[in-house]
């Protein structure tokens, strides 16, 4: 079945550091491919998404592209800032399978003066 | 509301009783979802209804799991008979976009904020 492979936290970094978090997905039709963010005390929210192979997602100085060859999704930021500090999840939406929608186990950045 | 409303947002209960979570999803909304969040790990896919039918139910954990959706829109998830290992945050989204063969879909969930259950 579908499913979503994330790279596993936490993960801290220096304010301005670069920061990347790899996804990686396994799906038989032709996915889209999102990424969440979770600010604390907060619900899930949509950070960027691409729909086909190539596309770029981009959101707040955040980037991910679309990698059907490697079947990956990673997430860039050139300097990240305090106000990152976030869990990210990876997701992945099969619209030629009701839809389906499945997330990865979630990346907590944390970004330190 | 303008979101996704979940309720209650915080429910302790003890082993072996039932519990229900509703999730009022955003109006015209023609998807809803429900996951599974805990502690440490990420979000566990439960069940989704398209409109009032549920295609996919094949992330429930177990029979003593249910749900429902009326008018397209309420959902109620059911828990019967707790365990300690049912604790988690039960996160319910909704979708406008509907995807289907040949359609793009943005495919963008909107979450509620949760109902946190601890079973003792």
């Amino acid at each position: 079945g579908n499913s979503v492979t994330q790279m596993e936290g936490p993960v801290t970094l220096s304010e301005e550091a670069f920061l990347t978090i790899n996804c990686t997905y396994t799906a038989t039709g032709y996915p889209s491919l999102f990424w969440y963010v979770q600010y604390p005390g907060e619900g899930l929210q949509l950070l960027l998404k691409a729909t086909k192979a190539d596309d770029k997602g981009s959101n707040k100085g955040f980037e991910a592209t679309y990698r059907k060859e490697t079947t990956s999704f990673h997430l860039e930021k050139g300097s990240v800032q305090v106000s990152d500090s976030a869990v990210y999840f990876c997701a992945l939406s099969d619209r030629w399978n009701n839809n389906d929608m499945r997330f990865g186990a979630g990346t907590r950045l944390t970004v330190k003066p | 509301g303008a979101g996704v409303s979940q309720s209650p947002s915080n429910k302790v209960t003890e082993k072996g009783k039932d519990v229900e979570l509703r999730c009022d999803p955003i109006s015209g909304h023609t998807a809803l979802y429900w996951y599974r969040q805990s502690l440490g790990q990420g979000l566990e896919f439960l069940i989704y209804f398209q409109g009032n039918s549920a295609p996919d139910k094949s992330g429930l954990p177990s029979d003593r799991f249910s749900a429902e959706r009326t008018g397209g829109s309420v959902s109620t998830l059911t828990i019967q008979r707790t365990q300690q290992e049912d604790s988690a945050v039960y996160l319910c989204a909704s979708s406008l976009e509907m995807g289907a063969a040949g359609l793009e879909g943005t495919g963008e969930l909107f979450f509620g904020e949760g109902s946190r259950l601890t079973v003792l």
